[in-house]
């Protein structure tokens, strides 16, 4: 079946610093992929999504693009914030009724 | 804010009770979905609707039910709560199309004692 895989953390930076989380995905046909954002306390919000191979999805600095030859989505940002921290989850979804699967989430510490 | 609303926040009730979730919608999004958080597995799809009366079962399904007899409500029961019930729970909506973005509700944290 259907699923993602992404590094788990807790992933601990500096601010300023170069991020990157990566995120594989195993799936028949041609799903839609995304990350999600959870800050403490609160649900998840949508970063940023892409529908289709070679699409670049990009949101408040962060970027992933969709590679099919590799089934990868990998997240990343130039310059990460203090603001930045929070639990990042990579998910696709199947087609049918836009139902989400995720991976089991990064957990970012940015540090001044 | 997407306007979904759950209810209770947060819950403490013993093993072998009858618990039941709420979540609220005021966007009219035809699909709604519950999801459980636990460490080290994400979110996973517990039960979703595709329309008033129209639900289906997601990956982990078993020792829960739901119903949506309103386009603004979906309820999430556990018949007899168990302990590896204890988790955080997530009411989304959403729409057709594809990559159509989910918007989630706050989060119901559940204790199982």
């Amino acid at each position: 079946g259907n699923s993602v895989t992404q590094m788990e953390g807790p992933v601990t930076l500096s601010e300023e610093a170069f991020l990157t989380i990566n995120c594989t995905y195993t799936a028949t046909g041609y799903p839609s992929l995304f990350w999600y954002v959870q800050y403490p306390g609160e649900g998840l919000q949508l970063l940023l999504k892409a529908t289709k191979a070679d699409d670049k999805g990009s949101n408040k600095g962060f970027e992933a693009t969709y590679r099919k030859e590799t089934t990868s989505f990998h997240l990343e940002k130039g310059s990460v914030q203090v603001s930045d921290s929070a639990v990042y989850f990579c998910a696709l979804s199947d087609g049918g009724y836009n139902k989400l699967i995720f991976g089991a989430g990064t957990r970012l510490a940015v540090h001044p | 804010d997407a306007g979904i609303t759950q209810s209770p926040r947060h819950k403490v009730t013993e093993t072998g009770t009858p618990v039941t979730l709420r979540c609220h919608q005021t966007e009219n999004h035809r699909y709604m979905y519950w999801y459980r958080q636990d460490p080290g597995h994400g979110l996973r799809l517990i039960h979703y609707s595709y329309g008033v009366k129209d639900t289906d079962k997601g990956e982990v399904s078993d020792g829960y039910s739901v119903s949506r007899s309103k386009t603004e409500d979906f309820l999430l029961t556990l018949e007899s709560a168990t302990s590896s019930q204890t988790s955080v729970y997530f009411c989304a909506i959403g729409s057709s199309g594809a990559g159509t973005e989910a918007f989630f509700g706050q989060g119901t944290r559940l204790t199982v004692v």
